[in-house]
């Protein structure tokens, strides 16, 4: 059962434009979500989260928007640079409920320079 | 601290042996996750533990797959009598707490390869 899904597998930016990738999930017991960047070779990094009673949360060029009704959240990158070329997780989490993250399939994201 | 480390980083084996991989977590992080991941899926719970205690474990870990967390330290994860179906990067995390708000701490994996 997917309960996390991002349903673009790839998002290519200019390098300076803004990058935003798209998560949505189905279970409404969720109430933390987070995403994770991850490079070839290596394990998934946390990026920045929110929790569900905030809609929006901001870490210099990071930015995570939540829509609780839409059970939809997004992040945004601006301005992309060519670093930020990497695989994106959405996660989301039940604290109530103890239970472990689920994540989405992921999207990858290239910035052209 | 150096993170979480895992062993090996890459494993080969023929169907039908038996593998076992090691992941060192960070030190004070008490929970322990296991996740598997195979091509252009995200990660997939398979089982976590509290200090030694296993608290929950995915439908996905059949009775081929056992993991031990001995004195709440480093952790085993052991896959018997492989299927080719079984290769996949396997992932190990760790948090404080549930990890929910601060996320969890990855490995880099172990990947395997049954042939």
């Amino acid at each position: 059962d997917q309960q996390v899904k991002q349903n673009s597998p790839s998002l290519s930016v200019q390098e300076g434009r803004i990058s935003i990738l798209n998560c949505d999930y189905t279970n409404s017991m969720f109430d933390y979500f987070l995403w994770y960047k991850k490079y070839p070779a290596e394990g998934p990094t946390f990026l920045i989260s929110i929790s569900s009673i905030k809609d929006k949360n901001e870490d210099g060029r990071f930015t995570v928007f939540l829509n609780k009704s839409a059970k939809h959240l997004s992040l945004h990158i601006v301005p992309s640079q060519p670093g930020d070329s990497a695989v994106y997780f959405c996660a989301a989490s039940a604290y109530q409920a103890n239970n472990d993250m689920r994540f989405g399939a992921g999207t990858r994201l290239t910035v052209k320079p | 601290d150096t993170g979480v480390s895992q062993d090996p980083r890459h494993k080969i084996t023929k169907r039908g042996q038996n593998v076992t991989f090691r992941c060192d977590p960070i030190s004070e992080h008490n929970r322990l996750y296991w996740y598997r991941q195979t091509l252009g899926q995200g990660p997939e719970f398979l089982t976590y533990f509290q200090n030694e205690a296993q608290l929950e474990k995915s439908r996905l870990l059949s009775d081929r797959f056992s993991a031990e967390r001995p004195k709440g330290s480093f952790s085993t994860l052991e896959i018997q009598r492989t299927e080719q179906g079984d290769s996949a990067m396997y992932l190990c995390a760790s948090s404080q707490g549930q990890g929910a708000y601060y996320g969890y701490t990855f490995g880099s994996g172990t990947r395997l390869t049954v042939v």
